[in-house]
């Protein structure tokens, strides 16, 4: 079946560590978003991929890192920086861009230990 | 920055009636988008209206878009349990290579 794995489900951090959020797509799409939820808010776009090796910030950047090296593959990392992380990540993806639907990944709750 | 705003931010119906939910943004769009949200998970896309259109439909749900007003709603009719959810509005702004979503409403449909 294709579709977006993101992992894992649930991961905790600790105070001054980084932390890595996978997301994975067999859909051969070209475009790839992560997006901040907090509780009972819309959702934030933190960086977007259109293409292999390129990325954008989107709204909330700091305090996080991407990179983009395969094209099935957008890791996030949550740096230390992020002083409030504590948050449901959710990986998007889409055939080109945003003028078409997203495909999205379960999501990844983010706590603070 | 928030582009669509949804209206109202919960609503709480009887199974069978119909739900409304409503949609504005602010800046010229190249389409609109809603989305439903189960409690914990990811998103899923429901339907898709282009700036050219005026109204579509999908199944129970009707979706009409109003460029004047920059406006949109969404129709659910004969609502049913598993309805229950967040539906969110989501608009691209013309130029723009990002989706940028509202905050939505949480609609539950009571047996």
């Amino acid at each position: 079946d294709g579709g977006i794995t993101q992992s894992p489900k649930y991961l905790f951090r600790k105070e001054g560590q980084n932390v890595t959020l996978s997301c994975e797509q067999n859909l051969n799409h070209d475009a790839m978003y992560w997006y901040r939820q907090d509780p009972g808010q819309g959702l934030r776009l933190i960086y977007y991929s259109q293409i292999v090796n390129d990325f954008q910030k989107g709204d909330i950047a700091e305090g996080y890192s991407v990179s983009r090296e395969k094209k099935e593959s957008f890791p996030l990392t949550v740096t230390s920086a992020q002083k409030n992380p504590t948050a449901f990540y959710l990986c998007a993806s889409s055939i080109q861009g945003a003028n078409e639907k997203l495909f999205f990944g379960s999501g990844t709750q983010l706590s603070v230990l | 920055s928030q582009q669509g705003e949804e209206d109202p931010q919960a609503l709480s119906i009887q199974e069978g009636e119909n739900a409304t939910m409503n949609c504005s943004y602010k800046t010229s769009i190249n389409n609109l988008q809603w989305y439903r949200q189960n409690s914990g998970r990811g998103l899923v896309h429901l339907i898709l209206i282009r700036s050219n259109e005026r109204e579509k439909h999908s199944g129970r749900l009707r979706v009409t878009l109003d460029t004047s007003k920059k406006s949109s709603s969404l129709l659910i009719t004969a609502s049913r349990a598993a309805d229950t959810a967040s539906y969110f509005c989501a608009t691209d702004g013309k130029g723009a290579q990002k989706l940028v979503f509202g905050q939505g409403t949480r609609l539950t449909i009571n047996p």
